[in-house]
């Protein structure tokens, strides 16, 4: 299997323009999970799906972000509109279950100046 | 809410040395704990994963254990090689939720 496979590896874009980041888990894995990644607040969770439902979205920070897992093998974090201190890596993790080992993407390095 | 703390931020060793690395967490009622590798640019590696009834596990010259009731674990890298140095992530689990120390950064030097 590929792993878990994001898009766009990197991403720079301008202050109030929309970004979408694309997660395509390893096929047969039930959980995906957005994270982010900062040097200030280190590794979160902004929100889990199980079975393409949403189940905690509460490291969402705020309504400019929304996350969407139309189908088992597909999902999207957009931000709209975005601001400088959404720049971060975004990471996207699925596991087999929940509870079991979360296999990492490569993870989108956003720039928003 | 959980707070996991790994210590040392930092550690240079030389080629050869092992490797001990520690991550203490705040709330003992945990699901699993997981060790993670991250390196520059890239995504996480899972290393090792404990479960709460487990004392440790063991992974070639990698060996992790769990000591639920002080709230800590320890992650053993025998004979360590240049090869190993990258950031080690220490994330404790209530089921889904990952909770992640900031890591120790680990160089090890030929």
């Amino acid at each position: 299997d590929a792993g878990v496979i994001q898009s766009p590896r990197h991403e720079v874009t301008e202050m109030g323009q929309e970004v979408t980041l694309r997660c395509k888990p390893i096929s047969g894995h039930n959980s995906l999970f957005w994270y982010r990644q900062t040097m200030m607040r280190g590794l979160e969770l902004l929100i889990y799906f199980n079975n393409n439902v949403p189940i905690d979205d509460s490291g969402m920070p705020e309504d400019r972000f929304s996350a969407k897992m139309p189908n088992a093998s597909f999902s999207t974090l957009k931000i709209q509109p975005s601001e400088p201190r959404d720049s971060a890596v975004y990471f996207c993790a699925s596991s087999l279950n929940s509870g079991n080992i979360q296999y990492f993407g490569a993870g989108t390095r956003l720039s928003v100046l | 809410k959980q707070e996991v703390t790994q210590i040392p931020a930092a550690l240079s060793v030389p080629e050869g040395e092992n490797l001990v690395l520690n991550c203490s967490f705040t709330d003992s009622a945990i699901y699993n704990l997981q060790w993670f590798r991250q390196d520059p640019g890239k995504g996480l590696t899972s290393l090792l994963l404990i479960q709460s009834s487990q004392r440790e596990q063991t992974s070639g010259r990698l060996n992790a254990s769990l000591d639920k009731s002080s709230g800590r674990s320890t992650l053993y890298i025998a004979a360590s090689q240049p090869g190993d140095s990258a950031t080690y992530l220490c994330a404790v689990s209530n089921d889904y939720k990952l909770s992640f120390g900031a890591g120790t950064t680990v160089t090890v030097r030929a």
